[in-house]
Parts: structure tokens; C-alpha cells; sequence
């Protein structure tokens, strides 16, 4: 049991050019999360899925898109890639109480774009 | 809209000191709170969570938290800080979507120090 895992673990872009996140889970979970960490400013949702073929915009969705592959995986693409987006980059899942249960993190991403 | 703040981005104790890590919230509905640990380079990890059961809620690691509805209020206490416990702590509130798991709003961090 994995529980969340995310790939690459690390990547420099340069500007302008594009990537896809990878995330996947194994716990079963119908709700799936991405969230940027900047210094000082907690994590931020950027986007969610709360079930398979469902996606819905968090608080800083600008510069991404999201893909509900199947139950399991959930991507996150920047098409062109900004300096601003910079940052750790984490994936969470959880089940139908994960709003009183809590979610379940991955190792996350750590993107520079220079 | 529900809000985490938390008072303090570096908290600083020496090694068996009370650990103190302040937590108030916004909510205008009764809140579901969580407190996370993030070690250097690593995710996530639950530490305890406060679903109305019990005021005084006790996680992993020997903390603490204590549920204030007067004070808005969700500090995350240790009697006796341990050099290990040096991470960052986020304190965060979930907005709850029926049966859809839900959406946590975090906190800025706390980044707790211990001195030998």
C-alpha cells in the first residue's frame, strides 16, 4: 500500500515550456487534490476532483489544467510554464469523510522555472 | 469564507520546554479542524483532528489540541518538546462537500525549532 505517490520529484523548466504532474493513488479514495506550498503562505488548492469525471477550480487555478485520468491518477499540466510557478507542488486524496476525516499527501514536487 | 491563521511562522523551544502553536479560525458553520506535520523534504502527515466528538482531541507524537469555540481558537500543545519535533506545523479547516470528501483551507505554517 503506496498510499499517494507523485512523479517527477523534482524538474527545472524554462519558461515557456510545459510539463504534466503525476499523481495516483491506491487507497480507493474518490477525492483527489492539488496544492501549491509557497514559503509563508501554507498550501493553496489549485484544483479538485471530488469524484472520477469531476474537476473544479481551487483558489489558484491560473497557468493549470487538471485530468481525472480514472479513480486512481489525477494530472496536473502547466502549458507554459512562469517563473511564478515555482513551488512544491502536492497531491492529497481522500475518501467521502475526508472533509471531517482529513486528507492523505503525496511526497510532492518540487518545480523550479527559470 | 472559512480562514486559518496562525500566530507565529517560528516558534523556537529548548529540548523537554512546552511546545505552543496557535491556531484561530474563521467558520460560520460548526468547524471540522486538522493539524498537519511536515518534515524537511517530505509531505503531509496527519496529526490529529477535531470532529466535535471531544473538546481536548489527542494525536500522534504526544500533541495535543484543545478546542476553543469562545476563542475561536485550536492551539496544538506538547508538554516536553523533543529535538524530532523540529518540522513545520500547518493548522488547517475543512470545508465540508457532502459525501465529496471536502476542502481543506491551511493556515500560513509554523516552523518549530528545538535547541538542544
Amino acid at each position: 500500500n503506496a498510499g499517494v505517490t507523485q512523479t517527477p520529484k523534482f524538474q527545472v523548466l524554462k519558461t515557456g515550456q510545459s510539463m504534466t504532474l503525476q499523481c495516483a493513488q491506491d487507497m480507493n479514495h474518490n477525492s483527489m487534490y492539488w496544492y501549491r506550498q509557497d514559503p509563508g503562505m501554507g498550501l493553496r488548492l489549485i484544483y479538485y476532483s471530488a469524484s472520477e469525471g469531476t474537476t473544479d477550480k481551487g483558489e489558484v487555478p491560473n497557468g493549470y489544467n487538471v485530468s481525472r485520468l480514472n479513480k486512481r491518477e489525477f494530472s496536473l499540466r502547466l502549458e507554459s510554464a512562469a517563473p511564478s510557478q515555482t513551488s512544491v507542488y502536492f497531491c492529497a486524496s481522500s475518501g467521502p469523510t475526508g472533509g471531517t476525516q482529513g486528507q492523505y499527501f503525496g511526497p510532492g514536487t518540487r518545480l523550479t522555472v527559470t | 469564507a472559512q480562514s486559518v491563521t496562525q500566530l507565529g511562522s517560528h516558534v523556537s523551544v529548548s529540548e523537554g520546554a512546552l511546545v505552543l502553536l496557535r491556531c484561530n479560525y474563521s467558520s460560520s458553520v460548526p468547524p471540522y479542524l486538522f493539524w498537519y506535520v511536515q518534515y524537511p523534504n517530505q509531505g503531509l502527515q496527519l496529526l490529529l483532528k477535531y470532529t466535535s466528538a471531544a473538546t481536548l482531541v489527542k494525536g500522534i507524537n504526544g500533541f495535543e489540541a484543545e478546542f476553543k469555540k469562545s476563542e475561536t481558537s485550536f492551539h496544538l500543545t506538547k508538554p516536553s518538546a523533543h529535538m524530532s519535533d523540529a518540522a513545520e506545523y500547518f493548522c488547517a479547516v475543512s470545508e465540508v462537500i457532502y459525501n465529496q470528501g471536502g476542502k481543506l483551507i491551511f493556515g500560513q505554517g509554523t516552523e518549530l525549532s528545538v535547541k538542544p
